[in-house]
């Protein structure tokens, strides 16, 4: 397995809702990434996790909350977002944070998010 | 601090013919290259990458990229383009001891039949 799946593909919600958006990967790797892309804009960093642990926080507003509950898992729970944080959501992986340049990064297809 | 100038912001040209896409960057300290394309509704795919070695690199899909230091740029190349190279091409850098990768504002790519 050679890939990064999220899901959802999309995702639709209220500026009240509470949403999770979900990345999986089986290959092992131990660093694992989400991106933020707004339309016709290149990917910009919000976390990063090595080991489970959270190694990176772009300062990400609160209303994002990352989680990683094993080395294959990695969640992004929303609450309370606004209508400009619709974005595609990007989650990554690489080998480890130190190898991401030789090994590189595998990304997923994203999670296209809208807030009204 | 780094960062990556993709000097065109849309590309056309017409089927079989070559094109490139350019790239330059700066930065205090020695960094990894990497050029990304992303097709509408997806993810992005790596083409190629350089981090040491030979200058000229190649990649998937009959790209390749050259790496010239003086003039710090890492522009991508195709000698004859395909409808479905149709798509949004990223550059990006790692800076040496780092692990962000941070892309620049991306080159639309429109091959024309």
């Amino acid at each position: 397995d050679t890939e990064v799946t999220q899901t959802p593909k999309h995702l639709v919600m209220g500026m009240t809702n509470k949403k999770s958006l979900k990345c999986e990967q089986h290959m092992g790797h131990r660093a694992m990434y989400w991106y933020k892309q707004k339309a016709k804009k290149p990917p910009e960093l919000m976390f990063v996790y090595s080991y489970e642990k959270l190694s990176i926080n772009e300062s990400v507003p609160s209303r994002f909350s990352p989680e990683c509950p094993n080395s294959s898992l990695l969640n992004l729970h929303l609450h309370a977002l606004q209508p400009e944080d619709s974005a595609l959501y990007l989650c990554a992986s690489s080998q480890g944070l130190w190898k991401a340049p030789n090994y590189g990064y595998t990304f997923g297809s994203g999670t296209r998010l809208t807030v009204v | 601090a780094q960062s990556v100038t993709q000097l065109d912001s849309q590309v056309p040209v017409f089927e079989e013919a070559p094109v490139e896409l350019r790239c330059n960057y700066s930065s205090s300290v020695s960094v990894y290259l990497f050029w990304y394309v992303q097709y509408p509704n997806q993810g992005l795919q790596l083409l190629l990458k350089y981090l040491s070695g030979s200058t000229l690199v190649k990649g998937i899909n009959g790209f390749e990229a050259e790496f010239n230091k003086s003039q710090t740029s890492f522009h991508l190349r195709k000698p004859s383009v395909h409808i479905s190279d149709t798509a949004e091409y990223f550059c990006a850098v790692i800076q040496t001891g780092a692990n962000n990768l941070f892309f620049g504002t991306g080159t639309r790519l429109t091959v024309i039949p």
